[in-house]
């Protein structure tokens, strides 16, 4: 079972809405949680970290939260854009060189 | 600066035969990884070397493939002979360790196989 669950699967919303992506885990122990969005066709790139201590981190439009309590991060991402449509990753890391990375949300974003 | 190298892009060849993918890494960075990355799904970790040594390849399948990073600088991944199930994104990533950045990776576009 992954230690790394994201919901949901794929996501389709209209251009300028907001939307959240989910990420819920079970890594233990607790490095640091990653998300990343992946453009059809490209590499993973990094948008934000979080360690133990921090509970959000924002990246322009983007905002992640951490409950490291409940294990569950969410990625909020604000007045959509057509360029925001690729797949988001949830990745953490249980030590510097031991990642888990999620499925991946897929979100698609219309005119 | 030049981020991760990949090539080829996109490679089509038909089972049994072999197939190499070569990667470049950012200039300095001591870690590289190779990830296998299925449709609809997260990179799964390959291999990773820190220098020229592979010091992580337990999910490596060692009766097909094989890697190297000769230098400690590019490495190549080859698949001999490749199966079906062997279609997917191969992407190579590198990161600078031991330092304060939690070692981001930074990921190739990834070369996308497809074996007939």
């Amino acid at each position: 079972k992954n230690q790394v669950e994201q919901s949901p699967q794929s996501l389709i919303i209209l251009e300028g809405k907001n939307c959240t992506l989910q990420c819920n885990y079970t890594v233990s122990p607790f490095s640091n949680l990653r998300w990343y969005k992946q453009d059809t066709g490209r590499g993973p790139v990094s948008l934000t970290i979080m360690t133990f201590s921090e509970n959000t981190k924002s990246n322009g439009r983007y905002t992640a939260t951490l409950d490291a309590d409940t294990k569950q991060s969410s990625l909020h991402i604000t007045a959509s854009q057509l360029s925001d449509s690729a797949s988001y990753i949830c990745v953490v890391s249980a030590g510097p060189n031991d990642m888990r990375f999620g499925a991946g949300t897929r979100l698609t974003v219309k005119p | 600066e030049a981020g991760v190298v990949q090539s080829p892009r996109y490679k089509i060849i038909e089972k049994k035969q072999p197939v190499a993918f070569w990667c470049n890494p950012i200039s300095g960075h001591n870690t590289l990884y190779w990830y296998l990355q299925n449709l609809g799904q997260g990179p799964e970790l390959l291999i990773r070397y820190e220098n020229e040594e592979a010091v992580d390849d337990s999910q490596l399948p060692k009766d097909r493939f094989s890697a190297e990073r000769l230098k400690g600088v590019d490495s190549t991944l080859k698949i001999q002979p490749a199966e079906l199930g062997d279609s997917a994104v191969y992407l190579c990533a590198s990161s600078l360790s031991g330092t304060t950045n939690y070692n981001e990776q930074f990921f190739g576009p990834g070369t996308r196989l497809t074996v007939l």
